[in-house]
């Protein structure tokens, strides 16, 4: 079935660009969304945004400013990044697949990658 | 943003009782032409990333335990664990996808009394 599975720099500087990449296997990025969601320490979890695998995009715009996420269907990635971060960007970061059938997306994240930490720390 | 608000913030239920969390939305996430309310929940155990239970308001995924069962439309939505199991203790999230930027509940934290 279908993994994801999040990688990059579990520590960023402070005003740096946060970097990570998800990498679908077990299936074809065509054809889906794709979402980043992030959980800072003990709350809850914030969307970030999706991209479709043709290269449309939604940010939350809470982010908007400083994110920007993209896909390579030929690496079957999809990437994340966000600059100026701060100690409020740190947290848990998942990847998730939005459920599409036929053509058809509903917004649901039915397929999640096991997150990776990210600390903004000097 | 539509605001998504669970209520309680944490119950602990006996095992083999029921468990009923509440999500309220600050505005409809029914969608009246298709009749599909765009509202899912998730279950989060301790150190593992969020597992999709329900979508469409009640529609349980594939796999997911029958005990589990969401309803509502509209504002007003629940989760109910029928027999709480002791591997559902987790923090349940609700969201909406009826628009965006898509939003999630503050998660309620479900224990065993």
């Amino acid at each position: 079935q279908v993994q994801l599975q999040e990688s990059g720099p579990g520590l960023v500087k402070p005003s740096e660009t946060l970097s990570l990449t998800c990498t679908v296997s077990g299936g074809s990025i065509s054809g889906y969304y794709w979402s980043w969601v992030r959980q800072p320490p003990g709350k809850g979890l914030e969307w970030i945004g999706f991209i479709h695998y043709t290269g449309s995009i939604n940010y939350n715009p809470s982010l908007q400013s400083r994110v920007a996420i993209s896909v390579d269907t030929s690496k079957n990635q999809f990437s994340l990044k966000l600059s100026s971060v701060t100690a409020a960007d740190t947290a848990i970061y998942y990847c998730a697949r939005v459920y599409c059938s036929g053509g058809t997306c509903s917004g649901y994240m039915d397929v999640w990658g096991r997150g990776t930490t990210v600390t903004v720390s000097s | 943003d539509i605001v998504m608000t669970q209520s309680p913030d944490s119950l602990a239920v006996s095992l083999g009782e029921r468990a009923t969390i509440s999500c309220k939305s600050s505005q409809s996430v029914l969608y009246s032409s298709k009749n599909k309310n765009y509202l899912a929940w998730y279950q989060q155990k301790p150190g593992q990333s969020p597992k999709l239970l329900i979508y469409w308001a009640s529609t349980r995924e594939s796999g997911v335990p029958d005990r589990f069962s969401g309803s509502g439309s509209g504002t007003d939505f629940s989760l109910t664990i029928s027999s709480l199991q002791a591997e559902d203790v987790a923090v349940y999230y609700c969201q909406q996808y009826y628009t965006t930027p898509q939003t999630f509940g503050q998660g309620t934290k479900v224990e065993i009394k």
